[in-house]
């Protein structure tokens, strides 16, 4: 596609219900990273993944949030037991490199409210 | 732990003025520097990248510099338009992860017709 898409643009959920959140990059992108956006904050790194491999996850708050990339093009971002500090924007973004410089390419985000 | 801050957090200026938006960093060890445009709903859209060696990355109206020694950068808009009413983020690479890029909280810029 032109850009990278994210699905769904919204998310509600209860506390306690699993969400999956999908991000299909631009092709041919090989890195692929995760943020998650606060109200009225900047986005921070959640995970990075080179195609499939998931090369960093350091910024998953905990072991609820799991991230994955299987055939290394479009990625899944789960979140057990939502919690309502959970409530963000979560970001994807994509870029062809994997060099420091490599510009990225965000999605417009899914909105997670978490009731 | 890397800190960036964004100051100030709201600007409100009337079309045609040329303005500055200002971003500090406390550790120096970075890679690069970017800043990053955010419109309400949407993704970051990359304004420009400083590498840690460079001083100043120009496009357009819009002019960024860089200080690494002193951990300011700073993003120079010029004759402001309404267009350009948006949230500006600042982004360091941190050298002791290169994967994370440390944001600001961003600095929302209205430009009055």
């Amino acid at each position: 596609g032109a850009g990278v898409s994210q699905s769904p643009r919204y998310k509600v959920a209860k506390r306690g219900q699993d969400v999956a959140l999908r991000c299909d990059p631009i092709s041919g992108h090989v890195s692929l990273f995760w943020y998650q956006q606060a109200l009225g904050q900047g986005p921070e790194f959640l995970t990075y993944f080179q195609n499939e491999a998931q090369l960093d996850k350091s910024g998953l708050p905990s072991d609820r949030f799991f991230a994955e990339r299987p055939e290394g093009s479009v990625s899944t971002l789960k979140i057990q037991r939502t919690q309502q500090e959970d409530s963000a924007v979560y970001l994807c973004a994509s870029s062809f490199g994997t060099g420091i410089n490599s510009p990225l390419h965000f999605g417009n985000g899914t909105r997670l409210t978490v009731t | 732990k890397q800190e960036v801050t964004q100051i100030p957090a709201a600007l409100s200026v009337p079309e045609g003025e040329n303005l500055v938006l200002n971003c500090s960093f406390t550790d120096s060890a970075i890679y690069n520097l970017q800043w990053f445009r955010q419109d309400p709903g949407k993704g970051l859209t990359s304004l420009l990248l400083i590498q840690s060696s460079q001083r100043e990355q120009t496009s357009g109206r819009l002019n960024a510099s860089l200080d690494k020694s002193s951990g300011r950068s700073t993003l120079y808009i010029a004759a402001s338009q309404p267009g350009d009413s948006a949230t500006y983020l600042c982004a360091v690479r941190v050298v002791d992860n290169n994967n994370d890029m440390r944001f600001g909280a961003g600095t929302r810029l209205t430009v009055k017709p």
